[in-house]
Protein backbone atom coordinates (compact mmCIF):
# COMPACT_ATOMS: atom_id res chain seq x y z
CA UNK A 1 0.00 0.00 0.00
CA UNK A 2 1.03 3.76 -0.73
CA UNK A 3 0.08 6.68 1.47
CA UNK A 4 0.33 10.77 1.00
CA UNK A 5 -0.16 13.25 3.32
CA UNK A 6 -0.05 16.84 2.88
CA UNK A 7 -0.51 19.04 6.10
CA UNK A 8 -0.78 22.46 4.59
CA UNK A 9 -4.97 22.43 3.65
CA UNK A 10 -4.14 26.29 2.75
CA UNK A 11 -0.81 28.21 2.03
CA UNK A 12 -0.72 31.58 0.47
CA UNK A 13 2.09 34.13 -1.05
CA UNK A 14 2.58 36.99 -1.88
CA UNK A 15 2.81 37.22 -5.83
CA UNK A 16 7.07 37.38 -6.57
CA UNK A 17 7.25 35.21 -3.37
CA UNK A 18 8.69 31.82 -2.88
CA UNK A 19 6.39 29.07 -1.08
CA UNK A 20 7.20 25.98 -0.24
CA UNK A 21 4.45 23.02 -0.10
CA UNK A 22 4.70 20.08 1.95
CA UNK A 23 4.58 16.32 1.27
CA UNK A 24 5.26 12.81 2.92
CA UNK A 25 4.47 9.67 1.83
CA UNK A 26 4.93 6.03 2.74
CA UNK A 27 5.12 2.71 0.02
CA UNK A 28 7.40 -0.42 0.40
CA UNK A 29 8.25 -0.58 -2.82
CA UNK A 30 12.44 0.67 -3.67
CA UNK A 31 10.73 1.62 -6.94
CA UNK A 32 8.62 4.68 -7.25
CA UNK A 33 7.59 8.01 -8.46
CA UNK A 34 6.66 10.84 -7.11
CA UNK A 35 4.40 13.62 -8.63
CA UNK A 36 3.28 17.24 -8.06
CA UNK A 37 0.45 18.18 -10.10
CA UNK A 38 -2.04 21.31 -9.72
CA UNK A 39 -5.89 21.47 -10.32
CA UNK A 40 -6.61 25.11 -10.72
CA UNK A 41 -10.63 26.38 -11.09
CA UNK A 42 -10.64 25.39 -14.66
CA UNK A 43 -10.73 21.97 -13.13
CA UNK A 44 -8.05 20.29 -15.32
CA UNK A 45 -5.23 18.11 -13.44
CA UNK A 46 -1.91 19.59 -14.79
CA UNK A 47 1.47 17.49 -14.05
CA UNK A 48 4.09 20.19 -11.91
CA UNK A 49 7.23 18.17 -11.48
CA UNK A 50 7.93 14.25 -11.69
CA UNK A 51 10.74 12.93 -9.69
CA UNK A 52 12.16 9.45 -9.93
CA UNK A 53 13.03 7.93 -6.81
CA UNK A 54 16.37 6.60 -7.88
CA UNK A 55 17.42 9.53 -9.07
CA UNK A 56 19.46 11.80 -5.74
CA UNK A 57 19.08 14.56 -7.98
CA UNK A 58 16.39 17.02 -7.29
CA UNK A 59 13.72 17.73 -10.30
CA UNK A 60 13.51 20.91 -11.53
CA UNK A 61 11.24 22.24 -13.78
CA UNK A 62 11.98 26.54 -14.53
CA UNK A 63 9.92 28.44 -11.24
CA UNK A 64 9.07 24.97 -9.81
CA UNK A 65 11.66 22.19 -7.83
CA UNK A 66 11.63 20.04 -5.33
CA UNK A 67 13.41 19.05 -2.21
CA UNK A 68 13.44 15.23 -2.44
CA UNK A 69 14.33 13.24 1.17
CA UNK A 70 14.41 9.72 0.54
CA UNK A 71 15.58 8.16 3.66
CA UNK A 72 12.75 10.18 5.31
CA UNK A 73 10.15 9.68 2.82
CA UNK A 74 9.68 13.51 2.38
CA UNK A 75 9.08 15.62 -0.78
CA UNK A 76 7.91 19.58 -0.78
CA UNK A 77 7.69 21.68 -3.58
CA UNK A 78 9.14 25.00 -4.17
CA UNK A 79 7.45 27.56 -6.08
CA UNK A 80 9.48 30.83 -6.91
CA UNK A 81 8.92 34.15 -8.09
CA UNK A 82 5.19 33.47 -7.68
CA UNK A 83 2.63 34.13 -10.51
CA UNK A 84 -1.68 34.61 -10.30
CA UNK A 85 -1.61 31.64 -12.62
CA UNK A 86 0.13 29.88 -9.65
CA UNK A 87 -3.40 29.91 -7.35
CA UNK A 88 -4.50 26.26 -7.58
CA UNK A 89 -4.97 23.01 -5.69
CA UNK A 90 -1.61 21.06 -5.55
CA UNK A 91 -1.69 17.39 -4.93
CA UNK A 92 1.63 15.77 -4.20
CA UNK A 93 1.26 11.29 -5.16
CA UNK A 94 2.79 8.28 -5.17
CA UNK A 95 3.37 5.88 -8.12
CA UNK A 96 4.75 2.42 -7.03
CA UNK A 97 4.91 -1.02 -8.51
CA UNK A 98 3.90 -4.03 -6.62
CA UNK A 99 0.37 -4.45 -5.46
CA UNK A 100 0.40 -0.46 -6.40
CA UNK A 101 0.58 -1.27 -9.67
CA UNK A 102 -0.60 1.26 -11.96
CA UNK A 103 -2.01 3.04 -9.59
CA UNK A 104 -1.45 6.85 -9.01
CA UNK A 105 -2.76 7.81 -5.09
CA UNK A 106 -2.85 11.85 -3.83
CA UNK A 107 -2.26 13.82 -0.80
CA UNK A 108 -5.75 15.26 0.76
CA UNK A 109 -3.96 18.74 -1.44
CA UNK A 110 -3.25 22.16 -0.90
CA UNK A 111 -4.78 25.84 -1.55
CA UNK A 112 -2.58 27.85 -2.96
CA UNK A 113 -3.49 31.65 -3.28
CA UNK A 114 -1.13 34.01 -4.51
CA UNK A 115 -2.03 37.74 -3.73
CA UNK A 116 -1.34 40.76 -5.72
CA UNK B 1 -2.83 16.69 -30.51
CA UNK B 2 -2.29 16.70 -26.59
CA UNK B 3 -5.01 17.15 -24.92
CA UNK B 4 -7.85 14.62 -23.02
CA UNK B 5 -11.52 15.66 -24.26
CA UNK B 6 -14.24 14.64 -22.22
CA UNK B 7 -17.54 15.31 -22.74
CA UNK B 8 -19.81 16.24 -21.39
CA UNK B 9 -18.84 19.07 -19.58
CA UNK B 10 -21.59 19.50 -17.27
CA UNK B 11 -24.26 16.52 -17.31
CA UNK B 12 -27.53 16.39 -14.58
CA UNK B 13 -29.52 13.30 -14.51
CA UNK B 14 -32.05 11.76 -12.54
CA UNK B 15 -31.99 8.62 -10.75
CA UNK B 16 -33.54 6.92 -13.14
CA UNK B 17 -31.56 7.79 -16.05
CA UNK B 18 -28.87 6.23 -18.05
CA UNK B 19 -26.62 8.38 -19.29
CA UNK B 20 -22.46 8.78 -20.51
CA UNK B 21 -19.77 10.04 -19.98
CA UNK B 22 -17.34 9.96 -22.73
CA UNK B 23 -13.25 10.61 -22.97
CA UNK B 24 -10.90 10.88 -25.88
CA UNK B 25 -7.23 11.00 -26.96
CA UNK B 26 -5.25 11.00 -30.02
CA UNK B 27 -2.17 10.63 -28.44
CA UNK B 28 -1.76 7.13 -29.15
CA UNK B 29 -1.66 6.63 -25.28
CA UNK B 30 -1.66 3.02 -24.28
CA UNK B 31 -3.67 3.17 -21.09
CA UNK B 32 -6.69 5.12 -19.86
CA UNK B 33 -8.59 6.11 -16.32
CA UNK B 34 -11.15 7.27 -14.75
CA UNK B 35 -11.39 8.78 -11.59
CA UNK B 36 -13.77 10.43 -9.48
CA UNK B 37 -13.40 13.77 -7.60
CA UNK B 38 -15.70 14.89 -5.30
CA UNK B 39 -15.25 19.19 -4.09
CA UNK B 40 -11.79 19.68 -2.52
CA UNK B 41 -10.82 15.99 -2.01
CA UNK B 42 -8.26 14.32 -3.76
CA UNK B 43 -8.86 11.93 -7.14
CA UNK B 44 -10.01 8.76 -6.47
CA UNK B 45 -9.28 5.88 -9.28
CA UNK B 46 -12.39 3.92 -10.42
CA UNK B 47 -11.17 2.05 -13.58
CA UNK B 48 -8.14 1.68 -15.77
CA UNK B 49 -7.83 0.04 -18.95
CA UNK B 50 -4.75 -1.00 -20.75
CA UNK B 51 -4.36 -2.22 -24.69
CA UNK B 52 -7.99 -1.93 -24.24
CA UNK B 53 -8.40 -4.43 -21.47
CA UNK B 54 -9.74 -3.65 -18.06
CA UNK B 55 -6.98 -4.33 -16.01
CA UNK B 56 -8.08 -2.17 -12.52
CA UNK B 57 -11.57 -2.07 -11.15
CA UNK B 58 -11.51 -0.10 -7.29
CA UNK B 59 -14.74 -1.96 -6.47
CA UNK B 60 -16.87 0.30 -7.88
CA UNK B 61 -20.88 -0.49 -7.63
CA UNK B 62 -22.03 -1.53 -11.21
CA UNK B 63 -24.26 1.29 -11.47
CA UNK B 64 -21.11 2.56 -13.27
CA UNK B 65 -20.03 0.57 -16.20
CA UNK B 66 -17.18 1.66 -18.30
CA UNK B 67 -16.43 0.77 -21.93
CA UNK B 68 -13.33 1.24 -24.13
CA UNK B 69 -14.54 0.48 -27.75
CA UNK B 70 -10.90 1.51 -28.97
CA UNK B 71 -7.63 2.45 -27.83
CA UNK B 72 -8.78 6.26 -28.38
CA UNK B 73 -12.00 6.04 -26.38
CA UNK B 74 -13.10 5.25 -22.93
CA UNK B 75 -16.75 5.62 -22.10
CA UNK B 76 -18.53 5.53 -18.67
CA UNK B 77 -21.97 4.29 -18.75
CA UNK B 78 -24.31 5.89 -15.92
CA UNK B 79 -27.61 4.21 -14.54
CA UNK B 80 -29.62 4.60 -11.39
CA UNK B 81 -27.32 6.45 -9.52
CA UNK B 82 -27.83 8.00 -5.93
CA UNK B 83 -27.47 11.64 -5.09
CA UNK B 84 -24.18 10.93 -3.41
CA UNK B 85 -22.41 9.54 -7.24
CA UNK B 86 -22.16 13.69 -7.72
CA UNK B 87 -18.89 14.38 -8.56
CA UNK B 88 -16.28 15.65 -11.05
CA UNK B 89 -15.26 12.56 -13.21
CA UNK B 90 -12.07 12.58 -14.46
CA UNK B 91 -10.60 10.91 -17.66
CA UNK B 92 -6.77 10.68 -18.06
CA UNK B 93 -4.45 8.20 -20.15
CA UNK B 94 -0.95 7.50 -20.27
CA UNK B 95 1.56 6.66 -23.12
CA UNK B 96 2.73 3.53 -21.27
CA UNK B 97 0.19 0.53 -21.23
CA UNK B 98 2.13 -1.55 -18.66
CA UNK B 99 0.72 0.75 -15.92
CA UNK B 100 4.27 1.47 -13.80
CA UNK B 101 5.17 3.29 -11.62
CA UNK B 102 7.14 5.57 -14.26
CA UNK B 103 3.71 6.49 -16.15
CA UNK B 104 2.38 10.07 -16.37
CA UNK B 105 -0.95 10.82 -16.59
CA UNK B 106 -2.45 13.46 -19.11
CA UNK B 107 -5.64 14.64 -17.54
CA UNK B 108 -8.79 15.90 -18.92
CA UNK B 109 -11.27 18.81 -18.02
CA UNK B 110 -13.31 16.72 -16.35
CA UNK B 111 -17.38 16.27 -16.42
CA UNK B 112 -19.44 17.61 -13.49
CA UNK B 113 -22.07 15.37 -12.78
CA UNK B 114 -25.20 16.16 -10.41
CA UNK B 115 -27.67 13.71 -9.56
CA UNK B 116 -31.22 14.75 -8.58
Amino acid sequence: AQTVTQSQPEMSVQEAETVTLSCTYDTSESDYYLFWYKQPPSRQMILVIRQEAYKQQNATENRFSVNFQKAAKSFSLKISDSQLGDAAMYFCAVNAGGTSYGKLTFGQGTILTVHP
Amino acid sequence: DTEVTQTPKHLVMGMTNKKSLKCEQHMGHRAMYWYKQKAKKPPELMFVYSYEKLSINESVPSRFSPECPNSSLLNLHLHALQPEDSALYLCASSIRGDLSGANVLTFGAGSRLTVL
